[in-house]
């Protein structure tokens, strides 16, 4: 049975801070690994990663894939509120397109 | 572009009515997924439409039945509704490998 596991489940932190958000996976012939975040609404697609050590990034978030360990983080620097929600990690087997996703981790910018 | 519109976007259900969720997208995309989330569970994927006249079961596909009814629209129906499956619905595309794309989902409560 394929499995996602984030870590951690919330975290409240500071603007200005810098946050890394760990996704962890085993799963059958593995091909991406997806993050996705959600605020109120539907989850909106930040980063595909297919390949290790290959580093993805958009603005202050950056993501990395290490194929051999099996995981996978998300980096948010200099935090903004705006950045408050729940982020995602989905991974994607290489056979058929379903998603298998983490139970996400609830991310609390204050001001 | 709408993306994916799903309707109705609220509803309150009696245990043992039944309902019927719709779903469609405009990106010409060939694979459909209805997903459920609940708190602390991440999203679980209960059907899914690989492309138009096949449909497969995914993790939590008990009390729930799907149609593809074209290349756009793909609804998820349940038959007698039961207080464990309040719950927010959403509805995904994609095409090929790339990125799933959600609608703002369906709050679902039954009493």
């Amino acid at each position: 049975e394929d499995k996602v596991v984030q870590s951690p489940l919330s975290l409240v932190v500071h603007e200005g801070d810098t946050v890394t958000l760990n996704c962890s996976y085993e799963v059958t012939n593995f091909r991406s690994l997806l993050w996705y975040k959600q605020e109120k609404k539907a989850p909106t697609f930040l980063f595909m990663l297919t390949s290790s050590g290959i580093e993805k990034k958009s603005g202050r978030l950056s993501s990395i894939l290490d194929k051999k360990e099996l995981f996978s983080i998300l980096n948010i620097t200099a935090t903004q509120t705006g950045d408050s929600a729940i982020y995602l990690c989905a991974v994607e087997r290489g056979s058929n397109y379903k998603l298998t996703f983490g139970k996400g981790t609830l991310l609390t910018v204050n001001p | 572009n709408a993306g994916v519109t799903q309707t109705p976007k609220f509803q309150v259900l009696k245990t043992g009515q039944s309902m019927t969720l719709q779903c469609a997208q405009d990106m010409n995309h060939n694979s459909m997924y209805w997903y459920r989330q609940d708190p602390g569970m991440g999203l679980r994927l209960i059907y899914y439409s690989a492309s138009e006249g096949t449909t497969d079961k995914g993790e939590v596909p008990n009390g729930y039945n799907v149609s593809r009814l074209n290349k756009r629209e793909f609804s998820l129906r349940l038959e007698s509704a039961a207080p464990s499956q309040t719950s927010v619905y959403f509805c995904a595309s994609s095409e090929g490998f790339q990125p799933q794309h959600f609608g703002d989902g369906t709050r679902l409560s039954i009493l």
